[in-house]
């Protein structure tokens, strides 16, 4: 088992409708978590951090932590095209000493 | 935003060069990262150092060293290039105190293509 999944997608969602990414993790002490953004070619960017359960929400996104179940997901609304990229889940495990990085999950925003 | 920045972004060099990537931040983080990224295909870990003087080795093999004597300075060196080391190259840092939210933030990355 990876310590994070993401289904690997690609996900494909209508422009203008919420996409919703998903990722879980094995560490259950594990303390924060981060979304990235990728584009094709270009380097992770961060969206968001979250460390407490329940949402947080920035603009569009919206990040959705729940350790009992040990998963986290980032809500995007109103999706745009410009919103397809590949999305990656990171987790701070218990240890504090790494951040994992799932594989990715890629998302595609249709016209 | 993040102040990370490597060199070069492109290289194209011929097999058995020693090589070496350069990556600042000036943001005066302690920790300091290296991965490993083909096209489509998830990030690899291949070094870390948590402050001067200390470096570790990451989840995926690599002949390749590093070196951190400056904060601020995280150089990475292929003593002889292999078409196998084809790939890109992503610099990263983040703040390592107690209470710390740990972010990592990336450079902008080096494309290396060894024929």
């Amino acid at each position: 088992q990876k310590e994070v999944e993401q289904n690997s997608g690609p996900l494909s969602v209508p422009e203008g409708a919420i996409a919703s990414l998903n990722c879980t993790y094995s560490d259950r002490g594990s303390q924060s978590f981060f979304w990235y953004r990728q584009y094709s070619g270009k380097s992770p960017e961060l969206i968001m951090s979250i460390y407490s359960n329940g949402d947080k929400e920035d603009g569009r996104f919206t990040a959705q932590l729940n350790k009992a179940s040990q998963y986290v997901s980032l809500l995007i609304r109103d999706s745009q095209p410009s919103d397809s990229a590949t999305y990656l889940c990171a987790v701070r495990g218990s240890s504090a000493s790494k951040i994992i990085f799932g594989s990715g999950t890629r998302l595609s925003i249709r016209p | 935003e993040a102040d990370i920045y490597q060199t070069p972004r492109y290289l194209v060099i011929g097999t058995g060069k020693k090589i070496t990537l350069e990556c600042s931040q000036t943001m005066g983080h302690d920790k300091m990262y290296w991965y490993q990224q083909d096209p489509g295909m998830e990030l690899h870990l291949i070094h870390y150092s948590y402050g001067v003087n200390s470096t570790e080795k990451g989840d995926l093999s690599s002949e390749s060293t590093v070196s951190r004597i400056r904060t601020e300075h995280f150089p990475l060196t292929l003593e002889s290039a292999r078409p196998s080391h084809t790939s890109q190259y992503l610099c990263a840092s983040s703040e390592f105190r107690t209470g710390s939210t740990d972010t990592q933030y990336f450079g902008p990355g080096t494309r290396l293509t060894v024929l």
